[in-house]
């Protein structure tokens, strides 16, 4: 089955200062690879998505990331932080290809110190 | 809004009884997911519909719990004979089948059991 691991629990980053938030996948078929953020008392909200072509994707909120294969990771950065993008985040990845079960990773929480 | 809808938001029962949860889809959505959300943890899958068909039950899906998608359009999910480790975030989620995995979560039902 296809999983993700998230390495860092807990991020706390200054305000505007660069963050990096690390995913690395487990799969041996095509993959497909998402990014979800969860402000606090809400929903996921879908960040951004690697489905095929550019390994570099751009999502919202100035955030992007860069697929890997060969190190299996897929890894989400920010150049500059603010207040607002305090929140969990989670990397995501479907099931078989076909089958959009998603299987989350068990998240990192972005704290933003002003 | 023609986003994901959960009701209600916020559910607080005694051990023993039973509770039900509604989700209403993205209307053009056949799939709808159900996932259960612990505190620190990512998003664990229950279960998902097709249309009114219900395809696949994760393990964590005991006989307590039943969810049921009638008409193919909103969704039920009914914790029978609750108990304290049911305390929770549902999460629901609806999507295209069109084989990417993106998920449109709503803003999930909040249990919590004394």
């Amino acid at each position: 089955a296809q999983s993700v691991t998230q390495l860092d629990s807990q991020v706390p980053v200054f305000e505007e200062a660069p963050v990096e938030l690390r995913c690395n996948y487990s799969s041996s078929v095509s993959v497909y690879l998402f990014w979800y953020v969860q402000y606090p008392n809400q929903g996921l909200q879908l960040l951004l998505k690697y489905l095929s072509g550019s390994t570099l994707v751009k999502g919202i909120n100035g955030f992007e990331a860069e697929f890997n294969k060969s190190q299996t990771s897929f890894h989400l950065r920010k150049p500059s932080v603010h207040i607002s993008d305090t929140a969990e985040y989670f990397c995501a990845v479907p099931g078989n290809f076909g089958n959009e079960k998603l299987t989350f990773g068990t998240g990192t929480r972005l704290t933003i110190i002003p | 809004d023609t986003g994901v809808s959960q009701d209600p938001r916020h559910k607080i029962t005694k051990r023993g009884q039973n509770v039900t949860f509604r989700c209403d889809p993205i209307s053009e959505h056949n799939r709808l997911y159900w996932y259960r959300q612990t505190l620190g943890q990512g998003p664990e899958f229950l279960t998902y519909f097709q249309n009114e068909a219900q395809l696949e039950k994760s393990r964590l899906l005991s006989d307590r719990f039943s969810a049921e998608r009638p008409k193919g359009s909103f969704s039920t999910l009914e914790i029978q004979r609750t108990e304290q480790g049911d305390s929770a975030m549902y999460l629901c989620a609806s999507s295209f089948p069109d084989g990417t995995g993106e998920l449109f979560f709503g803003e999930g039902s909040r249990l919590t059991v004394l």
